[in-house]
């Protein structure tokens, strides 16, 4: 079974970092596309970042320079190194697969976990 | 970045009827669109992919057709679960970008 296991949100100050984590289970992050999509408070769906399925990584204009997505394929698992954050980050956040690789839209997410950006 | 439109924003319907949901890109995107379902307080969900696959478990009163800008989700026969919200996404150029959302509300 497909699984996606978000975990580190939690509640932080202006400036401050936080690194979220993914861990897949049920098939293997190496080779597929992995992105973070965030959800602001009774808010609509937001792109942040993708991963391709070999180093290659984009970002979101609200995000670029502060946020980086990376990938460990001994564990499976996705990173969202956050960095600078702002009170317009708070928001769950969403790890999701794009299936079939680049196209084909994202065909498993994880539960969300939620980032709290205030003093 | 291509921007998506949705109408309407939200609607009501009874169950067992039929809704159509539509979804406008700014520029041509082919027929890279995706729709997804979402439930409050859950993740979202893939229903249809570029355009007009479905994804598998999905139920067929779902369906999905358009290509270049304009494109729409049609859902035959309502049910009780299916009260929920719907966003379009395209995939065919970074930014990737989502409609703002239609919600299904009971009539």
């Amino acid at each position: 079974e497909v699984q996606l296991v978000e975990s580190g949100g939690g509640l932080i100050q202006p400036g401050g970092s936080l690194r979220l984590s993914c861990v897949a289970s049920g098939f293997t992050v190496n080779g597929n596309y992995m992105a973070w999509v965030r959800q602001a408070p009774g808010k609509g769906l937001e792109w942040v970042s993708l991963i391709d399925s070999g180093t290659i990584t984009y970002y979101a204009d609200s995000v670029k320079g502060r946020f980086t997505i990376s990938r460990d394929n001994s564990k499976n698992t996705v990173y969202l190194q956050m960095n600078s954050l702002r009170a317009e980050d708070t928001a769950i956040y969403y790890c999701a697969r794009e299936g079939g690789g680049s196209g084909d839209g994202f065909d498993y997410w994880g539960q969300g976990t939620l980032v709290t950006v205030s003093s | 970045d291509i921007q998506m439109t949705q109408s309407p924003s939200s609607l009501s319907a009874s169950v067992g009827d039929r809704v159509t949901i539509t979804c406008r890109a700014s520029q041509t995107i082919d027929s890279f669109l995706n729709w997804y379902q979402q439930k409050p307080g859950k993740a979202p969900k893939l229903l249809i992919f570029v355009a007009s696959n479905l994804q598998g478990g999905v139920p067929s009163r779902f369906s999905g057709s358009g290509s270049g800008t304009d494109f729409t989700l049609t859902i035959n026969g309502l049910q009780p679960e299916d009260f929920a919200t719907y966003y379009c996404q395209q995939s065919h150029s970074l930014p990737l970008t989502f409609g703002q959302g239609t919600k299904v509300e009971i009539k």
